[in-house]
């Protein structure tokens, strides 16, 4: 069956510019998750959805992150005023129920350039 | 709070068993995981321990010891392809999200 797909798979925007990065979460999952990488590093906890809504937003750095996952399936991402930190992988994954035993698939993630 | 460490860089040759080891902390222990993720791909997920002792997969096996705060990876027969980066991970408290150490790069040699 398909994945958690991502879109766009690169995006390379001007500081300041506004950007939203897509996920389509596996049929069925009803927990989605956004977690941040950079070069070198473990993932980096953003948000995460159960359906509709986000049971915990603690990891978004500062209020230019926010996201929606309006009917509960697809989850955008959206960063305003961006800024050269903010270039990183933005890695979406899903799991079926969100218990913590369950397995996270992950997306093939959006690099994300801000110069 | 909460953390894993892992050392940052293994090198072993192929058909070689090699360990790589995460140590962590945390208020609340939940099970730990192992992912496995090539250059520039996503995290693929390899094993979750909750209880201690060994887990064995194919070539691949995970141990937990709670009281010690300990997990390692062994991978056996060792594969050009095994060469990637090997992050453990644990779900924080009565989130789900994940919190990761910052990898293992694995380097196998012909």
């Amino acid at each position: 069956g398909a994945g958690v797909s991502q879109t766009p798979s690169n995006k390379v925007t001007e500081k300041g510019k506004y950007v939203e990065l897509r996920c389509d979460p596996i049929s069925g999952h009803t927990a989605l998750y956004w977690y941040r990488q950079s070069l070198g590093q473990g993932p980096e906890f953003l948000i995460y959805f159960q359906g509709t809504g986000a049971a915990d937003d603690s990891g978004l750095p500062n209020d230019r992150f926010f996201a929606v996952r309006p009917e509960g399936s697809v989850s955008t991402l959206k960063i305003q005023r961006t800024e050269r930190g903010d270039s990183a992988v933005y890695l979406c994954a899903s799991s079926l129920r969100g218990g913590r035993a369950e397995t996270q698939y992950f997306g093939p993630g959006t690099r994300l350039l801000v110069l | 709070g909460q953390s894993l460490e892992q050392p940052s860089e293994v090198t072993a040759v192929e058909g070689a068993i090699v360990q790589i080891n995460c140590t962590y902390q945390t208020s609340g222990f939940y099970g730990l995981s192992w992912y496995q993720q090539h250059a520039g791909e996503a995290p693929t997920f390899l094993s979750y321990n909750v209880l201690d002792g060994l887990e064995e997969k194919g070539r691949f096996s995970s141990f937990l010891s709670r009281s010690k705060g300990y997990s390692y990876l062994l991978l056996k027969e060792l594969q050009m392809k095994d060469s990637a980066s090997y992050l453990c991970a644990h779900p924080a408290g009565n989130n789900r999200k994940l919190i990761w150490g910052l990898g293992t790069s694995l380097a196998v040699n012909p």
